[in-house]
This record gives C-alpha cells, sequence and structure tokens, in this order.
C-alpha cells in the first residue's frame, strides 16, 4: 500500500519568512495530493492540492510542487503570518471512486511573531 | 470549500452507554464518508469507510460492531460508539467526498470523554 513520509516533524520559522514542507510517497499509482491545515481542537482543512498532471499550483501565498519521478511534493507558504501555525498534513490517494487517502504523520509549523 | 458538520462538538459520557455522532454534508452530495480517530499529536487514523446505502467498509483491527456506521442518505452518516469504555476517549473526524471530485472536505471533529 501506500506510505507518505513527512519531514521534518516541527518547523519555526520568523514572521514573514518562507516555509517549506516536504512529503514523499511511494505508490506511483497516486495521482492526488491534497494538503490540509489543522488547528488545535479543529478538524483538519483542505488548504490546496495538485493532480498528478500537474507540476505546480499556486493559491495567493500557498504553492504545492510535485515530482512524479522523485515521487515527492512539497507545500510552500510564502510572508508567513502567525495565523499560518499550525500542523499541516500531506496525503496521497491513488485513482479510484473508493480509493483511501494516505496521510503523512503531519508537521508543526510555529510562525514566530 | 464544501462544508462538513458534526454534532456533538464534545459528549462526556459514562462507560457502558452508547454514544452517537453525526455528520452532515450541507452543500454537496457525499457519495462517501470516512471516519477517522485521531489521538493527540498523531495523524490521522481511519476506521471505516462508507457509500450512500450500502455497508461500511472497516479498516484492520477496527471493531464493527462497537463502531456502527451507517450512511443512510447522501448527506448523512452516523457513528454510534457502542457501549463506551475509556479507552474510546479519542477525537473523532468525519470526512465526506463527492467522487465525481477529487477533493475530501473534513468535519470539526468530536471530542468524547467517557469517564
Amino acid at each position: 500500500g501506500e506510505n507518505v513520509e513527512q519531514h521534518p516533524s516541527t518547523l519555526s520559522v520568523q514572521e514573514g519568512d518562507s516555509a517549506v514542507i516536504k512529503c514523499t510517497y511511494s505508490d506511483s499509482a497516486s495521482n492526488y495530493f491534497p494538503w490540509y491545515k489543522q488547528e488545535l481542537g479543529k478538524g483538519p482543512q483542505l488548504i490546496i492540492d495538485i493532480r498528478s498532471n500537474v507540476g505546480e499550483k499556486k493559491d495567493q501565498r500557498i504553492a504545492v510542487t510535485l515530482n512524479k519521478t522523485a515521487k515527492h511534493f512539497s507545500l510552500h507558504i510564502t510572508e508567513t503570518q502567525p495565523e499560518d501555525s499550525a500542523v499541516y498534513f500531506c496525503a496521497a490517494r491513488p485513482p479510484g471512486a473508493n480509493s483511501k487517502l494516505t496521510f503523512g504523520k503531519g508537521i508543526t509549523l510555529s510562525v514566530r511573531p | 470549500g464544501a462544508v462538513v458538520s458534526q454534532h456533538p462538538s464534545w459528549v462526556i459520557c459514562k462507560s457502558g452507554t452508547s454514544v452517537k455522532i453525526e455528520c452532515r454534508s450541507l452543500d454537496f452530495q457525499a457519495t462517501t464518508m470516512f471516519w477517522y480517530r485521531q489521538f493527540p499529536k498523531q495523524s490521522l487514523m481511519l476506521m471505516a469507510t462508507s457509500n450512500e446505502g450500502s455497508k461500511a467498509t472497516y479498516e484492520q483491527g477496527v471493531e464493527k460492531d462497537k463502531f456502527l456506521i451507517n450512511h443512510a442518505s447522501l448527506t448523512l452518516s452516523t457513528l454510534t460508539v457502542t457501549s463506551a469504555h475509556p479507552e474510546d476517549s479519542s477525537f473523532y473526524i468525519c470526512s465526506a467526498r463527492d467522487t465525481r471530485a477529487p477533493e475530501q472536505f473534513f468535519g470539526p471533529g468530536t471530542r468524547l470523554t467517557v469517564l
């Protein structure tokens, strides 16, 4: 089955700096890669996603890149703000109506004011 | 993004009682719903997947007689924790997907505490 690795487990950046979170996956059949942000005591919020037919996607301060050959994808947050502090989960999913997301272990991002 | 609601947001119950958690997709048809469990500072653990009108498919190690899942309509799924015990205390999160689209959306979660 799919295995998603997420590194590092914690990341601290200064407000205004950029943050990059990387994930690797094992199943070359996976074709959908979402990123979720989870604040304390809340459910995960889908913030951006990318499909395997695209190499990069951007939404304001957030971007995701995908390297299918190397089987890794990254979340880029520019101009970080304290409200970006949260746990971020990457995930991967193969095709199929009933296919399941496989999540990474999550990374705690802290943005220092 | 699409909205998924959960009720209640938190519940405290006595050991041996049953607790029902509702999950609703508010603005889309959820052909598939998922139930997750999350322990503090850990990732999401999938418990079961359900399609509307069908029996749920449980992940290995999840007791289907203890965690009853019903997905009776395209907008509602319920999880019933039967004969709850303190070790069932956790954060339960539902998720929903319209399989015509790739996105999967999560509810706000339900904090269950069993005394």
